[in-house]
């Protein structure tokens, strides 16, 4: 699988949006691109994954540049509950091989 | 639904003394995965299960770790000798197959002293 590259922290004002990046310049025309979470004490959770079209769900959006070496995770109104590590994740969808994990962004919003 | 669900929540444990955990997945999930997270990083998958069968168990350290489904459900997870090295977050995962999304449980917190 591909590897990804994600700042180590970010800062975001409540309310705002959050736009995680995450580079990708490796990733093969069939992997797919996961967002993952991790609050403190919790197991990871599920954002949303995609493929090469912008996807939203009710959690977040998330745009793929059209080359596919990029995307970026959007969280529209960041509340506090959205202080956490996000993981970005490339794997090949279908595949029995599991998730690889790096190091994520810890992402903290800001009352 | 019911999420993942796991047990104990947390562990303490002398070295070379032997642990286990349980968990019972998402009802209807085929697919499981035990996953070691140690402190600051990221999860790192020991074995994924798919029904009873083993699909992969390449970083497990079969020396002193193993893990059974047998019968496709619930699974436990057993370390038989700990070294101090083992101590970390241990999550499991589950999903309807491999090609969906994985659900994970808050995981048990294992310290060995």
């Amino acid at each position: 699988d591909a590897k990804t590259t994600q700042p180590t922290s970010m800062d975001c004002a409540e309310g705002r949006a959050a736009n995680l990046p995450c580079n990708h310049s490796t990733i093969s025309g069939n992997e797919y691109v996961y967002w993952y979470r991790q609050i403190h004490s919790q197991g990871p959770q599920y954002i949303i994954h995609g493929l090469k079209n912008n996807e939203t769900n009710e959690m977040a959006s998330l745009i793929i540049t059209e080359d596919r070496k990029s995307s970026t995770l959007i969280l529209p109104h960041a509340t506090l509950r959205d202080t956490a590590v996000y993981y970005c994740i490339v794997r090949v969808s279908g595949s029995a091989r599991q998730l690889t994990f790096g190091s994520g962004t810890q992402l903290t919003v800001l009352p | 639904e019911a999420g993942v669900a796991q047990s104990p929540r947390y562990k303490i444990i002398e070295k070379r003394q032997s642990v286990a955990f349980w968990c019972n997945p998402i009802s209807g999930h085929a697919t499981l995965y035990w996953y070691q997270q140690i402190l600051g990083q990221g999860p790192k998958l020991l074995i994924q299960f798919q029904n009873n069968g083993v699909v992969d168990d390449s970083q497990l350290p079969k020396d002193r770790f193993s893990a059974e489904r047998l019968k496709g459900v619930d699974s436990t997870l057993k370390i038989q000798p700990a070294k101090l090295e083992d101590s970390a977050v241990y999550l499991c995962a589950s999903s309807l197959n491999s090609n969906q999304p994985q659900h994970f449980g808050d995981g048990t917190r294992l310290s060995i002293l």
